[in-house]
């Protein structure tokens, strides 16, 4: 059975203060690791794909990176804007569907 | 951009009625997905389709069932509400072809009393 696991389930910064949210998976085979954004009362919104162990992408102020059992979402500088809950979710080779850890939500303190 | 749009953003309803959630995306995509989220829970996958007519169950389909009559529509119908079923539900969508993501609507909260 896919597992996805997110550490922590909470986080406050201060502006400024860089740190990463972990996301560690179990999968019968790997075909996509996805992060995702949600905002209170909406839907999740995409934000990166890793298909590899190794592989990186970067967006403004977030870089995620992937391992074979874990994914870092790294946060350079925040700003209170990037107060949201970070979802992490994973498709198994062969599948439809995506797995989703519970996220971890962030909090931004200006 | 990729726009997922679910019918309702607020539905109150009653116990034993039988409630109808639309999803209507326009990217062409072939898989949609109905998923509902609880406090503590994360998101659980309800049903998906991967073509028109086409469904499969996912992890917590008892009391629900879907309806995909066209490609760009997927309707999850809950057949006699009950109160456990006052959830936030998410529709999804994403292509077939190598993972670009699954891209969500905006959201319907129901309440069921």
């Amino acid at each position: 059975e896919d597992q996805v696991t997110q550490s922590p389930e909470a986080l406050r910064l201060q502006e400024g203060e860089s740190s990463s949210l972990n996301c560690s998976y179990t999968v019968s085979g790997l075909r996509g690791l996805f992060w995702y954004r949600q905002d209170p009362g909406k839907g999740p919104e995409f934000l990166f794909t890793l298909y590899s162990a190794g592989e990186e992408k970067e967006k403004e102020r977030l870089k995620a990176t992937l391992t074979k059992k874990e994914s870092f979402l790294h946060i350079t500088a925040p700003k209170p804007e990037d107060s949201a809950t970070y979802l992490c979710a994973v498709q198994a080779a062969g599948s439809y569907q995506l797995t989703f850890g519970k996220g971890t939500k962030l909090s931004v303190i200006p | 951009d990729v726009k997922v749009t679910q019918s309702s953003r607020y539905l109150v309803k009653r116990t034993g009625e039988k409630v109808f959630l639309e999803c209507v995306q326009d990217m062409d995509h072939e898989n949609m997905f109905w998923y509902r989220q609880d406090p503590g829970l994360g998101l659980r996958l309800i049903y998906f389709s991967y073509d028109v007519k086409m469904k499969e169950k996912g992890d917590i389909p008892e009391g629900y069932s879907v309806s995909r009559e066209k490609k760009e529509r997927f309707s999850l119908i809950l057949e006699s509400a009950s109160t456990n079923q006052t959830s936030m539900y998410l529709c999804a969508s994403s292509p077939p072809e190598r993972v670009r993501g699954a891209f969500f609507g905006q959201g319907t909260r129901l309440t069921v009393v």
